[in-house]
């Protein structure tokens, strides 16, 4: 079965650039998708098809797919950018999820 | 706008069984694929299952054959999820999805329902 990396936490400063990767084998031969849940509320997606953003997402957000490594990076975080990070692909029928990433900006 | 909405969570005992239902609105039911993910408490998402849009194709994670069985009426805009010998370990938020394409991405989420499985 699919297995997903991702780090578990990281910290940005208000401003600067943070980069989440989610790692599988083989990983860019499919689609990549990231969702963002903040606490106590449903994920959002924000990266669909590796690197198409929704329309209400803002600009800040972009994401590559590549190897055996997706990266999701938030330029010039925000606080309103701290929350937690999900990487997402299909394998055999099945989705998988990445365990997910703690971003804080502090 | 779209609208998903869960319903059915509660506190069952361990070997119980529960049907879980999301109502859909503001968008074509009919015309979506449906997924069910959960995630419990201070855990990460985990993927149930899938419908398509007609119900005829459906999947599911291993972890979940056997115990889950997904379904939809489309005549009623609504999703379920039966959940059957419920354990400790299936306690847990309880989203439903809706899902773009076979194998698409999840676009729209549900606020969830709790399913707590405690004697």
């Amino acid at each position: 079965s699919l297995e997903l990396t991702q780090p578990p936490s990281m910290s940005v400063s208000p401003g600067q650039t943070a980069s989440i990767t989610c790692s599988g084998d083989k990983l860019g031969k499919d689609y990549v998708y990231w969702y963002q849940q903040k606490p106590g509320q449903s994920p959002v997606l924000v990266i669909y098809q590796d690197d198409k953003r929704p329309s209400e997402i803002p600009v800040r957000f972009s994401g590559s797919n590549s190897g055996n490594t997706a990266t999701l990076t938030i330029s010039e975080a925000q606080a309103m950018d701290e929350a937690d990070y999900y990487c997402q692909t299909w394998d055999s029928n099945a989705a998988h999820f990445g365990g997910g990433t703690k971003v804080t900006v502090l | 706008q779209v609208q998903l909405v869960e319903s059915g969570g509660g506190l069952v005992k361990p070997r119980g069984s529960l049907r879980i239902s999301c109502a859909a609105s503001g968008f074509i039911f009919g015309d979506y694929y449906m997924s069910w993910i959960r995630q419990a408490p201070g855990k990460g998402l985990e993927w149930i299952a899938y419908i398509s849009s007609t119900g005829q194709t459906i999947y599911y994670a291993d972890s979940m054959k056997g115990r889950f069985s997904i379904s939809r009426d489309n005549a009623n805009n609504s999703l379920h999820l039966q959940i059957n010998s419920l354990r400790a370990e299936d306690t847990a938020l309880y989203f439903c999805a809706r899902t773009t394409s076979l194998e698409g991405h999840f676009d729209h989420w549900g606020l969830g329902t709790l399913v707590t499985v405690s004697a």
